[in-house]
């Protein structure tokens, strides 16, 4: 597995602020992504964080919204901009570790739990 | 895109029992299935993933198995203990060619229960 922190651990901010989160891996992976969780809900990919390039967002989310960086290969922020209480969430980043050949397993980070109010 | 449902969305066992969760996907081409503990306040962890090359995979107290022909696959979990209390989460992917999997699509959760 890879060791992966996030800060901050956690945070509550006013709307219409930003917020950056920082994600750090103790090894180079080459796909880390970013993950919400609302409240009691399912895991929803928000983007894949490519190194050297522009991250590639789902359906629903926008760069505006949630600008990523990435670096080098063992970090990435993921910044949530003019917050609203609907942002509220924990957002996690996750990193993918190749297993041999044509294999590979995914791991979070602990995630940083956001209030807006 | 890919759709994976999980059920049952609660489950809760006596202390011993076993436990049985099951997703079904729609992606035919998926071929990656791991599965993730969450406990509270915790980040999910991987505890087991099955490829699409072998129909059963065992781990100590939990197995998953997988029907292709089907598109669904199971987490099976004997002898439960407290500690077993979680949320379990499935989820599935496929391969992209390279060494390139495709995103991973999560089932809705599953809620696990184990009363002592």
């Amino acid at each position: 597995s890879a060791v992966i922190s996030q800060k901050p651990s956690r945070d509550i901010c006013q709307r219409g602020t930003s917020l950056t989160i920082q994600c750090q891996v103790d090894s180079q992976v080459t796909m880390m992504f970013w993950y919400r969780q609302q409240p009691g809900q399912s895991l929803t990919l928000i983007a894949t964080a490519n190194q050297g390039s522009e991250a590639t967002y789902e359906s629903g989310f926008v760069i505006d919204k949630f600008p990523i960086s990435r670096p080098n290969l063992t970090f990435s922020t993921l910044t949530v901009s003019n917050m609203s209480p609907e942002d509220s969430s924990i957002y996690l980043c996750s990193v993918r570790l190749a297993r041999g050949n044509r294999a590979y397993e995914q791991y979070f980070g602990p995630g940083t739990r956001l209030t807006v109010t | 895109g890919e759709n994976v449902e999980q059920h049952p969305s609660t489950l809760s066992v006596q202390e011993g029992d076993s436990a049985v969760i099951k997703c079904t996907y729609s992606d035919s081409a998926s071929n990656y299935f791991p599965w993730y503990k969450q406990e509270l306040g915790k980040r999910p962890q991987l505890i087991i993933d099955i490829r699409s090359n072998v129909g059963e995979k065992k781990d100590q107290r939990i197995a998953v198995t997988l029907n292709k022909t089907a598109k669904h696959f199971s987490l099976h979990i004997t002898e439960t203990q407290p500690e077993d209390s979680a949320v379990y989460f499935c989820a599935a992917s496929r391969y992209a060619g390279g060494t390139s999997y495709g995103k991973l699509t999560f089932g809705q959760g599953t809620i696990l229960t184990v009363h002592p």
